[in-house]
This record gives structure tokens, sequence and C-alpha cells, in this order.
């Protein structure tokens, strides 16, 4: 089955940074990833995903990356700021209805 | 879109006894997931549960345990049964249509 690694697992950031976080998968037949955002006591809600008919898509300080060669995508967030303290968490599936595999999650402190 | 919501919000059980989760979705879907996320952990996934036919569980969780119904396209419930304290946990509900779309989660406390 497909396995997700997900890298930092922590993140600390001065606001006003950028942030990266990377994750890997391991089925090359997976073409969605998706990147849910989890606020502490709060549930995981997407924020943005890719499909890999694509390389990069971005919605505003938010980008993902994909290089389906080396089956990595990353997440990028620019001009952080303290509400996008949180876990993040990386996903891979086949899309459709197939259920995705979660990466670990990467806990992001940005402080003011 | 889903919105899903989840009764009971958190509870806080004694050993050996069981309860009930509720998950409810404002539209009708094929499949509902089950995960439980323990503190500081990932999204584990217990279960799928199909209408109309038995749920099909991931490794390391079984029907005794975890009994799951589905009655309808738009509800589900979750057993979490003779529980021990290992099982305090968050328990989440969780729709595909489109995207993916979870609960608020139910905070289970097991003394």
């Amino acid at each position: 089955g497909e396995n997700v690694e997900q890298h930092p697992s922590t993140l600390s950031v001065q606001e006003g940074d950028s942030a990266v976080i990377k994750c890997t998968y391991s089925d090359s037949a997976s073409n969605y990833f998706p990147w849910y955002k989890q606020e502490l006591g709060k549930r995981p809600q997407l924020i943005i995903d890719i499909r890999s008919n694509v390389g990069e898509k971005k919605d505003q300080r938010i980008a993902v990356t994909l290089n389906k060669t080396a089956k990595h995508f990353s997440l990028h967030i620019t001009e952080t700021q303290p509400e996008d303290s949180a876990v993040y968490f990386c996903a891979a599936s086949k899309g459709g209805s197939y259920i995705p595999t979660f990466g670990r999650g990467t806990s992001l402190i940005v402080h003011p | 879109s889903a919105v899903i919501s989840q009764k009971p919000s958190r509870d806080i059980c004694q050993r050996g006894t069981s309860l009930t989760i509720q998950c409810q979705v404002d539209s009708q879907v094929t499949m509902m997931f089950w995960y439980r996320q323990q503190p500081g952990q990932s999204l584990t996934l217990i279960a799928t549960a199909n209408q109309g036919s038995e749920a099909t569980y991931e490794s390391g969780f079984v029907i005794d345990k975890f009994p799951i119904s589905r009655p309808n396209l738009t509800f589900s419930t979750l057993t979490v049964s003779n529980m021990s304290p290992e099982d305090s946990s968050i328990y989440l509900c969780s729709v595909i249509s489109g995207e993916q779309y979870f609960g608020p989660g139910t905070r289970l406390t097991v003394t």
C-alpha cells in the first residue's frame, strides 16, 4: 500500500518568514495530493490540493509543488502569520473514492 | 460540500463500558469513514462504513471492538466497546464529496 513520509515534524519560524513542509510517497499510481490544516482542538480542513497533471498550484500565500519523478510534494507558506500556527498534514491517494494515506503531520509554530 | 456533525463532542467513560458516537452528514454520501487521532498524532483510519453492507476494517481494528452501523446515506455510528484507557482518543467521522471533509470529532477519555 501507499506510504507517505512527512518532514519536519516540527517547524518554528518568525512571523513573515517562509515555511516549507515536504512529503514523499511510495505508490506511483497516486495522483491526488491534498494538504490539510488542523488548528488546535479543531477538525482537519483542506487548504490546497494538487493533481498529478500539474507541477505547481498557488493560492495566495500558499503553494504546493509536485515532482512525480521523485515522488515528492511540498507545501510552501510565504509571509507567515501567527494564525498559520497549526498542524499540517499531507496525503496521497489515487483520487476519486480512494481513501487518502496521511503523513504524520508537521506542527508549525509562527512566533510574532 | 458536506457539513458533518458528531455527537457527543466529548465524554468521560469508565473502563469496561461502551460508547456510541453518532455522525450525521447534510447530504447523501456513498462512503463514510471513521478515524482515530491520538494526541499529537496523525489520522488513523479505523474503517469504512458502507450503506447496506458490513463495514470494512483496517488492519488492527476489529468489528467486535468497533462495531459500525450505516442505516442510510447520511448517518453512521461507531461504538467503542469494552473500553480501556488506551482507547482514549479523538474519533472523527469523514466523507469524500469532491474533497474530504471531517466531522468536529468526539474526544473520549477512559478512566
